[in-house]
């Protein structure tokens, strides 16, 4: 059975830093990239990043673009996200979700999430 | 960036009725390919985490009952779910991910009427 959980959220001052951790069991992570989408309080979902498979390649949205870095280890079937310079409106419920296969993009597990709150 | 529209935001339908959502992409979502159509659609309860229900425009994701389909083309696309159940009740998002970046519609809320 798939199972992403992820851990790292919290509430951290504006222009702070926050590390983001999702593991992954159940299935052969390394065959899978993987996405993290955000949804903030009562809004709609925001793709953020994704991860190849075998961590060659990464995209991200504009509004994360030179702020965050997503990441991954394969041996230890985790897949990172490193948050810098958050701001308020990075506020929301991150989710790590997992491709089907190397490089679809759309995402047919997720996780339960993780919240981060940007606030002083 | 391509730009998602759902309609209605909010849709009220009674349960064993029948529930037509749209989607409507800025361009088209459709490659040369025929395979290729590139749209999924989510159901997302309260304090739930998203959930697959259809990929590539019209493929039902594992385990998900027959009531739920997908169709269209190019820049509108239609989820439908016939015999409403009370678990059936959510919010529903679309997503193109025919070019980056990938977007989602706003989502449409199906509540019991």
């Amino acid at each position: 059975q798939v199972h992403l959980v992820e851990s790292g959220g919290g509430v951290v001052q504006p222009g702070r830093s926050l590390r983001l951790f999702c593991a992954a069991s159940g299935f052969t992570f390394s065959n899978h990239a993987i996405h993290w989408v955000r949804q903030a309080p009562g809004k709609g979902l925001e793709w953020v990043a994704v991860i190849s498979y075998d961590g060659s390649e990464e995209r991200y949205a504009d509004s994360v673009k030179g702020r965050f870095t997503i990441s991954r280890d394969n041996s230890e079937k985790t897949t990172y996200m490193q948050m810098n310079s958050l701001r308020a409106e990075d506020t929301a419920v991150y989710y790590c979700a997992r491709d089907p296969s190397s490089w679809y993009n759309y995402f047919d597990s997720w996780g339960q999430g993780t919240l981060v709150t940007v606030s002083s | 960036e391509i730009v998602m529209t759902q309609s209605p935001a909010t849709l009220s339908v009674s349960p064993g009725e029948r529930a037509t959502l749209s989607c409507r992409a800025s361009q088209s979502i459709n490659s040369n390919l025929a395979w290729d159509n590139n749209l999924a659609w989510y159901q997302q309860k309260p304090g739930q985490a998203p959930r697959l229900l259809i990929y590539g425009v019209s493929a039902r994701a594992t385990g998900i009952p027959a009531r739920f389909s997908g169709s269209g083309s190019g820049t509108n696309f239609t989820l439908t779910i016939t015999s409403l159940q009370s678990e059936d009740f959510a919010v529903y998002y679309c997503q193109q991910y025919s070019e980056w970046p990938i977007t989602f519609g706003q989502g449409t809320r199906l509540e019991i009427k």
